[in-house]
């Protein structure tokens, strides 16, 4: 079946610019994660939602960052007046319900700030 | 706050070698732990996973075993091979849902 699938999948901006992130979860998964993968590094988390709830938001950087799921299932990411400190891949992942569950990982958004 | 640290890479073996990655992790309450992989040019996997203490998570011929007393999950596999090349990711997760992700490891297996 499909997988998470996020768009697009390298992006390129100039400082200052807005971008937005979409992720496309797996059908029916009620969580999605949104992480932040520096180079060289393990991603880190940003946010949480559980259908359309943003239950944790507490790993977003500043207030540049804002993420939405508005209708339970498709999410954007959005980072305004992008700065080059966030250039890095951007990984969405989806969950069913269950703590332990396995959370499916999206190819990502490379995104580079120049 | 919870974190995990694995051990620094790269590393570099002979095909049919042992490997070890190390990982140890620090968490309040009891975390479910999670080896993910990913291979060149592809996103991340979930490779095994343990969910409560003396748990044994194996996949693929890979195995780690959660140890409480020591706060670790070190992954073993007994002889690599070439397409096992990728970075190792341990990763923990508390009540708190998300994923906390140690550094990465990356494993070059060499003819």
């Amino acid at each position: 079946g499909a997988g998470v699938s996020q768009s697009p999948r390298y992006k390129v901006a100039k400082r200052g610019q807005d971008v937005a992130l979409r992720c496309d979860p797996i059908s029916g998964h009620v969580s999605l994660f949104w992480y932040q993968q520096a180079l060289g590094q393990g991603p880190e988390f940003l946010t949480y939602f559980q259908n359309e709830a943003q239950l944790d938001k507490s790993g977003l950087p500043s207030d540049r960052f804002f993420a939405e799921r508005p209708e339970g299932s498709v999410s954007t990411l959005k980072i305004q007046r992008t700065q080059q400190e966030d250039s890095a891949v951007y990984l969405c992942a989806s969950r069913n319900s269950g703590v332990y569950n396995e959370q499916f990982f999206g190819p990502g958004t490379r995104l580079t700030v120049l | 706050g919870d974190s995990v640290t694995q051990m620094e890479g790269p590393v570099t073996l002979s095909e049919e070698a042992f490997l070890t990655i190390n990982c140890t992790y620090t968490a309040t309450g009891y975390p479910s732990l999670f080896w993910y992989v990913q291979y060149p040019g592809e996103g991340l996997q979930l490779l095994l996973k343990a969910t409560k203490a003396d748990d044994k998570g194996s996949n693929k011929g890979f195995e780690a075993t959660y140890r409480k007393e020591t706060t670790s999950f070190h992954l073993e596999k007994g002889s690599v091979q070439v397409s096992d090349s990728a970075v190792y990711f341990c990763a923990s997760t508390g009540t708190a849902s998300k994923l906390t992700f140690g550094t990465g490891t990356r494993l070059q297996v060499t003819l």
